[in-house]
C-alpha cells in the first residue's frame, strides 16, 4: 500500500540552527500538508501546499518556516533558526483529489531543540 | 476560530464492551469528519470518515454525524485491548480550505 515517508525520524539540534525535514508524498496525491504535535498536545496544522505553492498557512507558520518541493518528489519543511518551543513531532500528510478529504500521515519526524 | 472539542478522558471500558467517543465542532461549514487512532509516539491512522447525517458502519466501528447539533461520535463494539489508544476527531475545512482541524483526542483504555 502506498505510504508517505519522512526523514529523518529523529533530529536533535541546537537552538538557532537550521533544520530541514523531508517527506515523500504518495505519488498520485496532489495536496501536501505539514502538521506538528507538541508532546501531549493536539495535532496542529502548519501549512498546506498545492500546485507548487502554499494554499493555506496557520499563525504558527511564521517567517522562520518555509516549504518547497525542490525536485518534484520531496516535499520539505525548513525551520531557519530553531527555538526550544519548536521541539515537537512534525507530520507530513497528503490528500488525494476526489476523496472525502482524508489525510494520510507519514510516521513523523521528531525534532528536539536543545 | 474553528474548534473541534473532545473529552480528553481517560475513558476505560472492559474488553468486549462498547466504547463511545464524542466530538463537537464549531464550523457549521465543515463538510467531512474523520476519526483517527493514534498510538503513543506514532502518527495518526485513519479509522473512518463520515460526511452524511446518520450512521456509517465499518466492521466494529460506527461513526455518527448530526450536523444540526454539530456532533460526531464513534462507537467501537467488542472493544479489544489493542484498541487502547488516543482517538482523534477531525473536521475538514469549509470552502476552499481542505486542511483538517483536530481535536485534542480522547484516550481510551480497554481493560482485559
Amino acid at each position: 500500500e502506498p505510504e508517505v515517508t519522512q526523514t529523518p525520524s529523529h533530529q536533535v539540534t541546537q537552538m538557532g540552527q537550521e533544520v530541514i525535514l523531508r517527506c515523500v508524498p504518495i505519488s498520485n496525491h496532489l495536496y501536501f500538508y505539514w502538521y506538528r504535535q507538541i508532546l501531549g498536545q493536539k495535532v496542529e496544522f502548519l501549512v498546506s501546499f498545492y500546485n507548487n505553492e502554499i494554499s493555506e498557512k496557520s499563525e504558527i507558520f511564521d517567517d522562520q518556516f518555509s516549504v518547497e518541493r525542490p525536485d518534484g518528489s520531496n516535499f520539505t519543511l525548513k525551520i531557519r533558526s530553531t527555538k526550544l518551543e519548536d521541539s515537537a513531532m512534525y507530520f507530513c500528510a497528503t490528500q488525494r483529489t476526489g476523496g472525502a478529504g482524508e489525510l494520510f500521515f507519514g510516521e513523523g519526524s521528531r525534532l528536539t531543540v536543545l | 476560530q474553528k474548534e473541534v472539542e473532545q473529552n480528553s478522558g481517560p475513558l476505560s471500558v472492559p474488553e468486549g464492551a462498547i466504547a463511545s467517543l464524542n466530538c463537537t465542532y464549531s464550523d457549521r461549514g465543515s463538510q467531512s469528519f474523520f476519526w483517527y487512532r493514534q498510538y503513543s509516539g506514532k502518527s495518526p491512522e485513519l479509522i473512518m470518515f463520515i460526511y452524511s447525517n446518520g450512521d456509517k458502519e465499518d466492521g466494529r466501528f460506527t461513526a455518527q454525524l448530526n450536523k444540526a447539533s454539530q456532533y460526531v461520535s464513534l462507537l467501537i463494539r467488542d472493544s479489544q485491548p489493542s484498541d487502547s489508544a488516543t482517538y482523534l476527531c477531525a473536521a475538514c475545512g469549509s470552502g476552499s480550505a481542505r486542511q483538517l482541524t483536530f481535536g485534542s483526542g480522547t484516550q481510551l483504555t480497554v481493560l482485559p
